[in-house]
């Protein structure tokens, strides 16, 4: 089945300091892919929708100059969160669909997501 | 898409099925159920889906009812590695550039 890879799966930082994410399709190609956020005991938040090769698409009251997204393949978005602080320690999910037909053409697969804590 | 309602937490024995209920009230025509589950510290997982006909995989059965209006997901033999928030969402079939949309979710804790 559709596999997605987040890397790292915890991260530790310095306040001040940016901190990259990125997420991989391992086995398919994703054209759209989409970054979650998930404070504790919260239920996860979308932050952007992540398109490849154009600027991707923010939700509302996420600053897109502090989550920068680049999707520059078919394989890969990331994620870099700029100038972190210890209010944007959360835990970061992508996921993306595998629009190659069969069961996973219907499915979005989820990373197993990136725990950052800016201290 | 249309709005889930499900309980906020629920206790299964061990061994046990556990029952899921989903109200969806509002759902149209061309929207599935969607069920995903989340374990503690780790992306969502996907478990199924379906229309309006009952579905069955090997991780779970999924009962839609008649007018489509609540759903059920059972787990017919609850381990303890069931306990997790489960997450009932409606939305189009093969709306892959569309992101899901979580609610709250219902917390299992499956007990020895």
């Amino acid at each position: 089945g559709a596999v997605v890879s987040q890397h790292p799966s915890w991260v530790i930082c310095k306040s001040g300091t940016s901190v990259k994410i990125e997420c991989r399709s391992l086995d398919f190609q994703a054209t759209t892919m989409f970054w979650y956020r998930q404070f504790p005991k919260q239920s996860l938040m979308l932050m952007a929708t992540s398109n490849e090769g154009s600027k991707a698409t923010y939700e509302q009251g996420v600053e897109k100059d502090k989550f920068l997204i680049n999707h520059a393949s078919l394989t890969l978005s990331t994620l870099t969160v700029t100038s972190a602080h210890p209010e944007d320690s959360s835990f970061y999910i992508c996921s993306a669909r595998d629009g190659t037909g069969g069961t996973g053409a219907n499915v979005l697969t989820f990373g197993a997501g990136s725990r950052l804590t800016v201290l | 898409d249309a709005k889930t309602t499900q309980p906020t937490s629920m206790d299964c024995a061990e061994g046990r099925a556990a029952n899921l209920p989903c109200n969806h009230s509002t759902i149209s025509g061309n929207e599935y159920v969607y069920w995903y589950r989340q374990i503690h510290s780790q992306g969502p997982q996907y478990i199924i889906h379906g229309l309006k006909n009952n579905e069955t995989n090997e991780m779970a059965s999924l009962i839609i009812t008649e007018d489509r209006k609540s759903s059920t997901l059972i787990l017919p033999h609850a381990t303890l590695r069931d306990t997790a928030v489960y997450y009932c969402i409606v939305r189009v079939l093969n709306s892959g550039n569309t992101p899901l949309v979580f609610g709250k979710g219902t917390r299992l804790s499956v007990i020895a």
